[in-house]
Formats: structure tokens, C-alpha cells, sequence
């Protein structure tokens, strides 16, 4: 079964420290890896994509990709209380027609 | 302002009552999906589109129908909902990437309550 994987959390940090969230995709012939934010009652917002091996930078965030190992990361620098969210991790499993979602990371940024 | 809307945002209704939950995008995306959101299961595909005319399931399709007759409309119909329909719905499209999809840009959500 296709699936995507990520801790439930919450995971807990303090301001200005750097937050990692952590997913797993079941499928090696996935190609297109996304994290979105959503705050609590709100809609899912793209914060980054990543399509090829190694590291890609926007501003705090670092997304990491390793198809070897089927693991896809997050990491947020100098996080904000405005961070607090969950983390949801989604993936373009066997193809291209469909996104599958993970159930989503919460992240606790306390002040 | 490049959006996807959604309409209503929220709905009660009752149990067999037929309703359709509108979806419109703006940014020329060739893509459109419908997912529903509940406590514990994360999201979850309903049926998605790769473009007029072309439809097929998701994960969850049981109770619900789409079409796209116009490449900026995907309306999603429940033509006799039930109480385990009730929840969070959510529109989303992108462009097309090899016959697939893209980044997706999600609407605001319609929160739908069935008695």
C-alpha cells in the first residue's frame, strides 16, 4: 500500500531554535515531494517543493530530499511562535496524477 | 489575485438533501481535486480532474460526484448526503506536470455538517 508517513507530534521548540520535521514515502518511483502549513481550521498553504536529491533553501526553511532512503525533511530555522502549526508532508506516489498526504506534523514554537 | 474559491464555506443540511459544494480557480490550472479533511485520517482524495471532461476517483469517491465542464469550474455534488459526510472539503488544482499534478493551491475549505 502507498503511503506517506510522518510523526504526529507535537513536537515542541523553543523560539529561535530550529525545528525538523521527519517524513517517509512508501513508493521508490516518487518524484515530486511537497510540505504544506496549516493552521487550525484554515487551509493547507505550499511552503516548499523539492523534486531532485540533496537540499533546497527559502529563506528558514530547508527541505531535504533522499530517494535512496525514501525520506523527505523539513527544517525551520530561528523558528517563530508564528511557526505553530501542522506540517503536513505530501507526496506524488507511483506517478504523477495524485498528491498523497501525510496526517501531518504538529510544531509547538514557545516564546 | 491568483485564488481558488470555494462556496458555501460552511453548510448544515440534512440527511438526504442533495447539495453541490462550488469550486472556481482562476489560474488557468489544468488540474483540480476535491479532498475532505477529518480528525485522525489527515486528507483524503474524493475524485480529482486532469483537465474538461477528464475525471476519475480518489480514495474516498463513495457518495459523491464531480464534473468539469469548463476548465476553471469543479463543482462536487452530493446527491443524498449522510451524517459520515460531514467534514472539512477542500479544493485544490494545479498545473499540469506530465499528465499530472503540480503544485496545488488549496481554497479555503467548506465545513459541511450533515444531520
Amino acid at each position: 500500500q502507498k503511503e506517506v508517513e510522518q510523526n504526529s507530534g507535537p513536537l515542541s521548540v523553543p523560539e529561535g531554535a530550529i525545528a525538523s520535521l521527519n517524513c517517509t514515502y512508501s513508493d521508490r518511483v516518487s518524484q515530486s515531494f511537497f510540505w504544506y502549513r496549516q493552521y487550525s481550521g484554515k487551509s493547507p498553504e505550499l511552503i516548499m517543493s523539492i523534486y531532485s536529491n540533496g537540499d533546497k533553501e527559502d529563506g528558514r526553511f530547508t527541505a531535504q530530499l533522499n530517494k535512496a532512503s525514501q525520506y523527505v525533511s523539513l527544517l525551520i530555522r530561528d523558528s517563530q511562535p508564528s511557526d505553530s502549526a501542522t506540517y503536513l508532508c505530501a507526496v506524488t506516489l507511483g506517478g504523477y496524477s495524485t498528491l498523497t498526504f501525510g496526517k501531518g506534523t504538529m510544531l509547538l514554537v514557545s516564546p | 489575485e491568483a485564488q481558488v474559491t470555494q462556496n458555501p464555506r460552511y453548510l448544515i443540511t440534512v440527511t438526504g438533501k442533495k447539495l453541490t459544494v462550488t469550486c472556481s480557480q482562476n489560474m488557468n490550472h489544468e488540474y483540480m481535486s476535491w479532498y475532505r479533511q477529518d480528525p485522525g485520517l489527515g486528507l483524503r482524495q474524493i475524485y480529482y480532474s486532469m483537465n474538461v471532461e477528464v475525471t476519475d476517483k480518489g480514495d474516498v469517491p463513495e457518495g459523491y460526484k464531480v464534473s468539469r465542464k469548463e476548465k476553471r469550474n469543479f463543482p462536487l455534488i452530493l446527491e443524498s448526503p449522510s451524517p459520515n459526510q460531514t467534514s472539512l472539503y477542500f479544493c485544490a488544482s494545479s498545473f499540469s506536470f506530465r499528465g499530472g499534478t503540480y503544485e496545488q493551491y488549496f481554497g479555503p475549505g467548506t465545513r459541511l455538517t450533515v444531520t
